[in-house]
């Protein structure tokens, strides 16, 4: 069946303006994951939801940052008003719920100018 | 909290030697942990992972990692590495029976010469 799947694969925005990443998980799985992939931090941890709440938002960097979550699939991750420290690459990841294997999506390339 | 440390940011070897990419990990419970492997442009792949009994596993491409709770490690090995397993390795760990959180490693590239 297909991946995880990401859209845009690559987005350029300037600085200040808000920008919108999407993410379609694997048909059945119930929790979603997003990831950030920059050369200083390395991958870090986001946010996760299972179904459409999320229980663990610890790893948004800023009040910035928000994710949701509907009809327990789609996620989107919204960035509001992007600083050039948020170029990076953003993963989504998504795994049934009592699965271990979290399966990764191809990423979304930010660059802020 | 947990973390995870890979020790060498890179690792150059020749073709069909061996090698080991080195993985600590620090955590106050149990634990899963994972080989990731991405290769040039393309997304994260699971390569292995451990979860609970044998602590060797193997991946189907000839890797093996084996887990070491008194040394806290998970090292990566392959006994004869080719051109096409260059790419970069990141080690990752979740808390046992709650493993939404992957903590992730800096990654190791590894780079397959001829």
């Amino acid at each position: 069946g297909a991946g995880v799947s990401q859209s845009p694969s690559n987005k350029v925005t300037e600085k200040g303006k808000d920008v919108e990443l999407r993410c379609d998980p694997i048909s059945g799985h119930t929790a979603l994951y997003w990831y950030r992939q920059s050369l200083g931090q390395g991958l870090e941890f986001l946010i996760y939801f299972q179904g459409n709440s999320a229980p663990d938002k610890s790893g948004l960097p800023s009040d910035r940052f928000s994710a949701e979550r509907t009809g327990g699939s789609v996620s989107t991750l919204t960035i509001q008003r992007t600083q050039q420290e948020d170029s990076a690459v953003y993963l989504c990841a998504s795994s049934t719920a009592y699965q271990e294997t979290q399966y990764f999506g191809p990423g979304t390339r930010l660059l802020v100018l | 909290a947990q973390s995870v440390t890979q020790l060498d940011s890179q690792v150059p070897v020749f073709e069909e030697a061996p090698v080991e990419l080195r993985c600590n990990y620090s955590s106050s419970v149990s634990v899963y942990l994972f080989w990731y492997v991405q290769y040039p442009n393309q997304g994260l792949q699971l390569l292995l992972k451990y979860l609970s009994g044998s602590t060797l596993v193997e991946s189907i491409n000839g890797f093996e990692a084996e887990f070491n709770k008194s040394q806290t490690s998970f090292h990566l090995r392959k006994p004869s590495v080719h051109i096409s397993d260059t790419a970069e390795y990141f080690c990752a760990v979740s808390e046992g029976g709650s493993n939404y959180k992957l903590t992730f490693g800096k990654g190791t590239l590894l780079t397959v010469n001829p």
